[in-house]
């Protein structure tokens, strides 16, 4: 199965700052999610980008698709203390109707 | 919607001892799936089903783990006997593929301590 790997492990920033996370993959694919999880809570899911797009926005969300590399990005703008999270990204599995998700990014807003 | 809800939230129990997790996904999905959490293993996936029948359990750690969905607003994930090593949080999700493609639901987990 196809797995995310998000870069950095921990990111640490103030707040108004805008906050990049990475994601890599194995395999080919028809969609990448990003995730949020907040201490002590399940997922909830931020945004999904299509094989087939390169960039997509949602609010202070930003991301990115780059096919050719497996890679993509997730660009959080202008911070603030409540985007505190961790951030995963999920990939679709091959021949199955599951995700799997990488380790995550956590992220820490500094007030 | 009142979302994925599970029970009990938390569950602290002995070595040997029998646990039942539950869950009650969004009404109207069609997928469920068990998860676990732990900082070591992250997140993975134990088993899923699609319209109340298992199709993929090959994540179930062991025999000690079974999964049932009697109907389409309740699941149970058993342990038995329950191990220290399987301490981790667990997550029911769900999803509607017709509309959301892959998108899942998560709930707020079962936090599991095996002493």
């Amino acid at each position: 199965s196809q797995q995310g790997e998000e870069d950095p492990q921990a990111l640490s920033i103030q707040e108004g700052e805008n906050a990049t996370m990475n994601c890599s993959y194995k395999t080919s694919i028809n969609n990448l999610q990003w995730y949020r999880q907040n201490s002590g809570r399940g997922l909830v899911h931020l945004i999904l980008i299509r094989s087939n797009e390169r960039e997509k926005h949602s609010g202070r969300l930003r991301v990115t698709l780059d096919t050719s590399k497996k890679s993509s990005s997730l660009l959080i703008t202008a911070s603030r203390a409540a985007d505190t999270a961790s951030y995963f990204c999920a990939t679709p599995d091959t021949g199955r109707r599951a995700l799997t998700f990488g380790s995550g990014t956590r992220l820490q807003v500094q007030p | 919607d009142a979302g994925v809800i599970q029970s009990p939230r938390h569950e602290v129990t002995e070595m040997g001892q029998e646990v039942t997790l539950r869950c009650k996904p969004i009404s109207g999905h069609d997928y469920l799936f068990w998860y676990r959490q732990t900082m070591m293993r992250g997140l993975e996936l134990l088993i899923y089903f699609n319209n109340n029948v298992p199709i993929d359990d090959s994540g179930m750690p062991e025999d000690r783990f079974s999964a049932k969905m009697p109907n389409a607003s309740f699941s149970t994930l058993k342990i038995q006997p329950s191990e220290p090593r399987d301490s981790a949080v667990y997550f029911c999700a769900s999803s509607l593929y017709g509309t959301s493609r892959y998108e899942q639901y998560f709930g707020p987990g079962t936090r599991l301590t095996v002493t």
